[in-house]
């Protein structure tokens, strides 16, 4: 069935300084690609997602890319600030009947400031 | 109205009570979901409802009984639960089910944690 690995599993920047979690999946005919963000004790909100007719996809100082090919997918955060401080998952969506979404195992991102 | 809301947010049952979990959305979504989370974990889907009818169902054990009574709520009835059932509970909704042309969002309710004693 569909896997999708998450890399690192946690990651500690100086606040200003970027952060970029990577993300592979198995399933070739996964779609959509979101990205969840989960503060201590809050729900998963969805931050950015791209769907696989689009290379790279931004939003302020959130960007997204796929690389279609290589199955994989990456979030970059710029200038990241404390309250980027969460748990990040990453999701692909399975192909075929089933269309669900897997997620990655989370990266734990923590910005000392 | 852009919130899916749960009930209770805390429950402590014993292993040979009968408790459900609610949920419920009103923003016309037709797909709503079931996601199990335990600590440090990512959610672990466990049932989705599409146009009201289960369509996927990931092997969960009958002590897990989900019920869909409108397009807007969704319960989780539990029974004879262990302990090891322990965990946030978490509801979802999307406007369809995951994949298709706008329907990719998943919005989660707060969740519901549950201690099972």
């Amino acid at each position: 069935g569909e896997n999708v690995e998450q890399h690192p599993s946690t990651l500690s920047v100086q606040e200003g300084d970027s952060a970029v979690i990577k993300c592979t999946y198995s399933d070739s005919a996964s779609n959509y690609f979101p990205w969840y963000k989960q503060e201590l004790g809050k729900r998963p909100q969805l931050i950015i997602d791209i769907r696989s007719n689009v290379g790279e996809k931004k939003d302020q100082r959130i960007a997204v890319t796929l690389n279609k090919t290589a199955k994989h997918f990456s979030l970059h955060i710029t200038e990241t600030q404390p309250e980027d401080s969460a748990v990040y998952f990453c999701a692909a969506s399975t192909g075929g009947a089933t269309n669900k979404l897997i997620f990655g195992t989370g990266t734990l991102l923590a910005v000392q400031p | 109205d852009t919130e899916v809301t749960q009930t209770p947010k805390h429950l402590v049952m014993g292993m040979t009570n009968k408790k459900s979990l609610k949920c419920e959305q009103h923003m016309g979504h037709r797909a709503m979901y079931w996601y199990k989370q335990k600590a440090k974990k990512p959610p672990e889907l466990m049932f989705v409802y599409s146009y009201e009818k289960l369509s996927i169902n990931e092997s969960v054990p009958s002590r897990f009984s989900p019920e869909c009574p409108n397009s807007s709520l969704l319960n989780l009835h539990l029974h004879a639960l262990q302990p090891e059932d322990s965990a946030l509970y978490l509801c979802a909704s999307s406007f369809r089910t995951s994949g298709g042309p706008g329907g990719g969002e998943l919005f989660f309710g707060e969740g519901s944690r549950l201690t099972v004693l």
